[in-house]
């Protein structure tokens, strides 16, 4: 079945490091990728998504590139705040159905 | 404001006791699904549905029930809850694999 493994956390940075949080993926066909970020008390929010192979995704300084070659979806960030502290998850969603897949999430911590 | 609501927000129950958590989406998405998170190991599905009518199994359907009647509702019945059932749930909704989720609030269910 599909997967999705995320770099194992939490992830502790000071403010303006440079992020990377790896995730790859096991799918068949051609599913769509996204990262939600969850702040503490509250649900998931799209942070970016793409579509189809090379496709990069990217919102608020973050981004991730679609590789089908490796089935990676990479979240970077050049500088990160005290503000996006946060849980980070990578998904799928596999093609013409609602099947979704998360990966276990990655806990960052962004310290002044 | 285009949102998903869920209901109730924290549920404190026994062993056994039938509970129903309520879904609504006021966006006309196609696609709504329920998950559950627990510490370690991220979301998991426990069912989707792709129109009204038709739902399906996720990746953890044991224990409970689902039914979509209209297109903006989406319940998740527990017929007899146990322990193992305490965790965090969130509805979500979206109008196509490719598209983004919109997720809910989330309840949060312990099970006595």
């Amino acid at each position: 079945g599909d997967s999705v493994t995320q770099m194992e956390g939490p992830v502790t940075l000071s403010e303006e490091a440079f992020l990377t949080i790896n995730c790859t993926y096991t799918a068949t066909g051609y599913p769509s990728l996204f990262w939600y970020v969850q702040y503490p008390g509250e649900g998931l929010q799209l942070l970016l998504k793409a579509t189809k192979a090379d496709d990069k995704g990217s919102n608020k300084g973050f981004e991730a590139t679609y590789r089908k070659e490796t089935t990676s979806f990479h979240l970077e960030k050049g500088s990160v705040q005290v503000s996006d502290s946060a849980v980070y998850f990578c998904a799928l969603n596999r093609t013409n159905a609602g099947k979704s897949t998360f990966g276990d999430g990655t806990t960052l911590t962004v310290k002044p | 404001e285009a949102q998903v609501t869920q209901n109730p927000r924290y549920l404190i129950t026994v062993t056994g006791k039938k509970l129903t958590v309520t879904c609504s989406q006021n966006m006309n998405h196609e696609y709504m699904s329920w998950y559950r998170q627990d510490p370690g190991l991220g979301l998991r599905q426990i069912y989707y549905s792709m129109n009204v009518e038709v739902t399906d199994k996720g990746d953890v359907p044991e224990g409970y029930k689902v039914s979509r009647k209209e297109k903006r509702n989406f319940p998740l019945i527990l017929e007899s809850p146990s322990p193992n059932q305490t965790s965090l749930y969130f509805c979500a909704s979206n109008q196509g694999n490719t598209d983004t989720q919109y997720f809910g609030p989330g309840t949060r269910l312990t099970v006595l």
